[in-house]
């Protein structure tokens, strides 16, 4: 059984255009997670959600929207890619926060190119 | 402000060598959490160990090894007797009690040579 799921796996766009990255996790955690690692493997946190509301927004333009439907989805929807957005995007989640030391349990990645 | 330092940025040994990937980290709170994750080829980030600033016991796993040591604000990962399968990225990270904000090291690519 997958932990925590992302889909889709690879996304391969446009500038200009919006999308979503969905993420579920099944390990009835409380708090969840989206990353981003670039080009170099800089992981670099960009949002935290608690039970659905939002903990961590870590300076990420507003081009960048979390949704969290229920305390086991939290979607990313990207507005007007850009060529810096390409990376791949982690999406984790924890029993506990961050502030807890809460072990973050990580999705597989999605990987977004734009071109 | 908090910082990890992972300096080694690849390893290239020979299997069955013994490696230890270093992470030095700074912080100015008493309570925090330090983390090793692992990434294989594969791409996924695989969670290998938590330690908090009040244990400073050594853990062993295994092959897998870690020395935390205050007095040098260092958290080493030693792999005994490596394998072709350990050759990944390795990323050392901290979550100070006082911040919500993970701070991931650069990583150690580990390549290990059949």
């Amino acid at each position: 059984d997958t932990a925590v799921s992302q889909t889709p796996k690879y996304l391969v766009t446009q500038m200009g255009n919006d999308k979503s990255i969905k993420c579920e996790q099944n390990l009835g955690h409380d708090t969840m997670y989206w990353y981003k690692q670039d080009s170099k493997k800089f992981l670099k946190i960009m949002f935290s959600y608690n039970n659905k509301e939002l903990i961590i927004n870590e300076t990420v333009p507003n081009r960048f929207s979390p949704k969290s439907p229920d305390k086991a989805h939290l979607n990313l929807h990207i507005n007007s890619l850009e060529l810096g957005d390409s990376a791949v995007y982690f999406c984790a989640s924890s029993q506990e926060g961050l502030a807890r030391g809460g072990t973050q349990y990580f999705g597989p990645g999605t990987r977004l190119l734009v071109l | 402000a908090q910082k990890v330092t992972q300096a080694q940025t690849e390893i290239s040994v020979v299997e069955k060598e013994d490696v230890t990937l270093d992470c030095v980290y700074e912080t100015r709170d008493t309570t925090y959490y330090l983390f090793w994750y692992k990434q294989p080829p594969s791409g996924e980030l695989v969670f290998l160990i938590r330690r908090n600033s009040f244990d400073e016991q050594n853990e062993i796993s295994g092959r897998y090894s870690w020395n935390f040591q205050k007095s040098t604000s260092s958290f080493n990962f030693t792999i005994t007797a490596s394998q072709v399968v350990d050759s990944a990225v390795y990323f050392c990270a901290m979550v100070s009690g006082g911040s919500y904000i993970p701070t991931f090291g650069r990583g150690t690519s580990l390549i290990v040579h059949p």
